[in-house]
């Protein structure tokens, strides 16, 4: 089981492109890379998933590094709206169930005006 | 299509009472998930069931159980409730395929045990 390590908080103001670096060092080879956002009172929402290299959707865009040791979150310009947790998960979807879904402390971000 | 509900939204027990969380899903998911979040804290997987008819426990079992009655529904139950389950309570579900990880969340469960 991967572990990730993710700083605890960041700041950020409107506008602005906002990165989130998560270490997980022990990364096996079937590990996918998984991002979910939070926010007060709700449950995780699915951003963004990766196995290599850089994958971008509408919200989001996941670099990730030819020996998969790290991975980066990047969120473009963002607004107050992004104030919120950001977890990185690490595991292997053929065995998706179970002990390889691990949540660790997430990155509060928080968006000033 | 409501994705996943839970019930209910908040709850208060006495140490020792009992209860039942429900959680269903109308996506035709294979797996499901109960988590529970401490104040602060990430979410910490409970008992899954990666397909109907099948459970097994996750990361912090002790004081559940849980029971997949059908593909839609997933229940998590406290036998004896103990101040140290006062968490909010999550139930979430998933295709289950090897090409996604992606896993929808219910609005949750606030329980407080006195």
């Amino acid at each position: 089981l991967a572990k990730t390590t993710q700083p605890i908080s960041m700041d950020s103001y409107e506008g602005q492109e906002v990165n989130i670096t998560c270490s997980h060092n022990n990364i096996a080879t079937n590990d996918y890379i998984t991002w979910y956002q939070q926010f007060p009172s709700q449950g995780p929402r699915f951003i963004i998933q990766g196995y290599k290299t850089k994958v971008t959707n509408e919200v989001a865009s996941l670099f990730i590094p030819a020996d998969r040791k790290s991975s980066t979150l990047s969120l473009p310009r963002v607004s107050l709206s992004d104030t919120a947790v950001y977890y990185c998960l690490v595991g292997d979807p053929i065995k998706a169930a179970g002990n390889k879904l691990t949540f660790g402390g997430g990155t509060r971000v928080l968006v000033k005006p | 299509n409501a994705g996943v509900t839970q019930t209910p939204k908040f709850q208060v027990l006495k140490t020792g009472q009992s209860m039942t969380l429900q959680c269903a899903q109308d996506m035709n998911h294979n797996s499901m998930y109960w988590y529970r979040q401490d104040p602060g804290m990430g979410l910490r997987l409970i008992y899954y069931s990666a397909s109907e008819g099948t459970t097994d426990k996750g990361e912090v079992p002790n004081g559940y159980n849980v029971s997949r009655l059908n593909k839609r529904e997933f229940s998590l139950r406290l036998e004896s409730a103990a101040p140290s389950q006062t968490s909010v309570y999550f139930c979430a579900s998933s295709e289950g395929t090897d090409s996604s990880y992606e896993q929808y969340f219910g609005p949750g469960t606030r329980l407080t045990v006195t």
